[in-house]
């Protein structure tokens, strides 16, 4: 099992909308609607923000959505705030009880 | 809410094993609708799936680091465990314990996090 593909940087102005995609296999995000997405704010554990390709957990903002093509999942934040940079992890289910994490996409808000 | 701290050394020499253990709070370990794992990462990067277990001791490692992974559990301590042998100062990390909601699924919950490095 690899990695999954974040892009390394992604950036926007407040008010904007980004989208960090998240590319693996057929094996992982393409054979399961089991991808989640995870925030990271420096110095601070990963908070689930996305579970189920497009499941939003209760408490989290309708700014942020989830979907899949294919093998690539995509995480679009709209309405861009100051408070969402921070770094951004997909995970997919692998099979076999294995999941997979992307290598972190960090968001800067200019 | 359920609450999940790590503790363990900070050091490890080279060659050693590395032990860490997970408590849960807030909720308990026994719940079947849960497992429980540990993910790491390495100064700089990203996030990487070591193992979890469930409350009956079901166990899945991550390939590339099986044969040197164990994951335990002790319910009546509402606590898990993590050993890693033959440590290598690539196996340098933040180590977050997290709850897995189910076998396959995401992260719900996650631990603060600890910074194990390993050093002569």
């Amino acid at each position: 099992q690899s990695a999954l593909t974040q892009p390394a940087s992604v950036s926007g102005s407040p008010g904007q909308s980004i989208t960090i995609s998240c590319t693996g296999t057929s094996s992982d995000v393409g054979s399961y609607n089991l991808v989640s997405w995870y925030q990271q704010h420096p110095g601070k554990a990963p908070k689930l923000m996305i579970y189920e390709v497009s499941k939003r957990p209760s408490g989290v903002s309708n700014r942020f959505s989830g979907s899949k093509s294919g093998n690539t999942a995509s995480l679009t934040i709209s309405g861009l705030q100051a408070d969402d940079e921070a770094d951004y992890h997909c995970c997919s289910y692998a099979g076999s009880s294995i999941v997979v994490f992307g290598g972190g996409t960090k968001l800067t808000v200019l | 809410q359920v609450q999940l701290q790590e503790s363990g050394p900070g050091l490890v020499k080279p060659s050693e094993t590395l032990s860490l253990t997970c408590t849960v709070s807030g909720g308990s370990i026994s719940s079947s609708s849960f497992y429980w794992g540990w993910v790491r990462q390495p100064p700089g990067r990203g996030l990487e799936w070591i193992g979890s277990i469930s409350y009956s001791g079901r166990t899945s490692y991550y390939p590339s680091l099986k044969s040197r992974v164990t994951i335990s559990v002790d319910t009546s301590k509402n606590q898990f465990s993590l050993r890693l042998s033959s440590v290598t100062t690539a196996d340098t990390a933040v180590y977050y314990c997290a709850r897995k909601v189910g076998a396959t699924d995401y992260f719900d919950s996650w631990g603060q996090g600890t910074l194990v490095t390993v050093s002569s």
